[in-house]
C-alpha cells in the first residue's frame, strides 16, 4: 500500500507571509494528490487537488506542485491569513488496482497564522 | 442540507458500555468510510462499504461492528467500550474512484471515562 510522509508536523507563520507544506509518496503508480483541511471541531475538507498529468495548479493563494520523478507534492499558501490556520492534511491514492478510494492521509501540518 | 452528516457530535460514556454513531449521506455516493482521528489528529482509515458491501477492514478489535443497511448510510457500533477508544471518528463517502474528493462528516468526539 501507499506510504505518505508530510512535513512539517507544525508550522508557524506571520500574517502575510508564505507557507509551504511537503509530502514524499512511495507508489510511483499514484495518480491523484489532494489536499484536505481541517477546520477546529469540522471535518476535513479539499481545498485542492493535482493529477499526475500537470505538474502545477493554482487556486487563488493556494497552490499545489507536483514532482513524480521525486515523489513529492508541496502545498503552498501565499499570503498568509489567520483563516488559513487549520490543519492541512496530504493525501494519496489507492494504487490503481485498488478502486475503491482508499485514501492514505499523512500525519498531518498545524498550521498557525499569527497576526 | 448538509452531505455527509453524523450523529451525535458529542458522545461521553463509561468504559464498558456500548454505543452507535449513524451517519447518513445524501451525494449519492456508493462508497462510506469510517476514519479514527486521535489526539495527535492523524487519521486511520477503519471501514469501507461499497454498495453496502465490506470492502475495507483495517486491524480493527471485533468490538467495532459497521452495519450498511443501505448505501446511504453507515453506522457504527461499538461494544464493551474502553479508555483507548476516546477518539473522534468521521464518516466520508466517495463516488468509489480513488481519483475523486471524499466529503467528511463533522465528527463524532467520542470520549470513554
Amino acid at each position: 500500500g501507499e506510504n505518505v510522509e508530510q512535513h512539517p508536523s507544525t508550522l508557524s507563520v506571520q500574517e502575510g507571509d508564505s507557507a509551504v507544506i511537503k509530502c514524499t509518496y512511495s507508489d510511483s503508480a499514484s495518480n491523484y494528490f489532494p489536499w484536505y483541511k481541517q477546520e477546529l471541531g469540522k471535518g476535513p475538507q479539499l481545498i485542492i487537488d493535482i493529477r499526475s498529468n500537470v505538474g502545477e495548479k493554482k487556486d487563488q493563494r493556494i497552490a499545489v506542485t507536483l514532482n513524480k520523478t521525486a515523489k513529492h507534492f508541496s502545498l503552498h499558501i501565499t499570503e498568509t491569513q489567520p483563516e488559513d490556520s487549520a490543519v492541512y492534511f496530504c493525501a494519496a491514492p489507492p494504487t490503481p488496482t485498488d478502486s475503491w478510494g482508499k485514501l492514505q492521509f499523512g500525519a498531518g501540518t498545524q498550521v498557525v497564522v499569527t497576526p | 442540507d448538509t452531505a455527509v452528516s453524523q450523529t451525535p457530535k458529542y458522545l461521553v460514556t463509561q468504559m464498558g458500555n456500548d454505543k452507535s454513531i449513524k451517519c447518513e449521506q445524501n451525494l449519492g455516493h456508493d462508497t462510506m468510510y469510517w476514519y479514527k482521528q486521535d489526539s495527535k489528529k492523524f487519521l486511520k482509515i477503519m471501514f469501507s462499504y461499497n454498495n453496502k458491501e465490506l470492502i475495507i477492514n483495517e486491524t480493527v478489535p471485533n468490538r467495532f461492528s459497521p452495519k450498511s443497511p443501505d448505501k446511504a448510510h453507515l453506522n457504527l457500533h461499538i461494544n464493551s467500550l474502553e479508555l483507548g477508544d476516546s477518539a473522534v471518528y468521521f464518516c466520508a463517502s466517495t463516488t468509489g474512484q480513488g481519483d475523486t474528493e471524499a466529503f467528511f462528516g463533522q465528527g463524532t468526539r467520542l470520549t470513554v471515562v
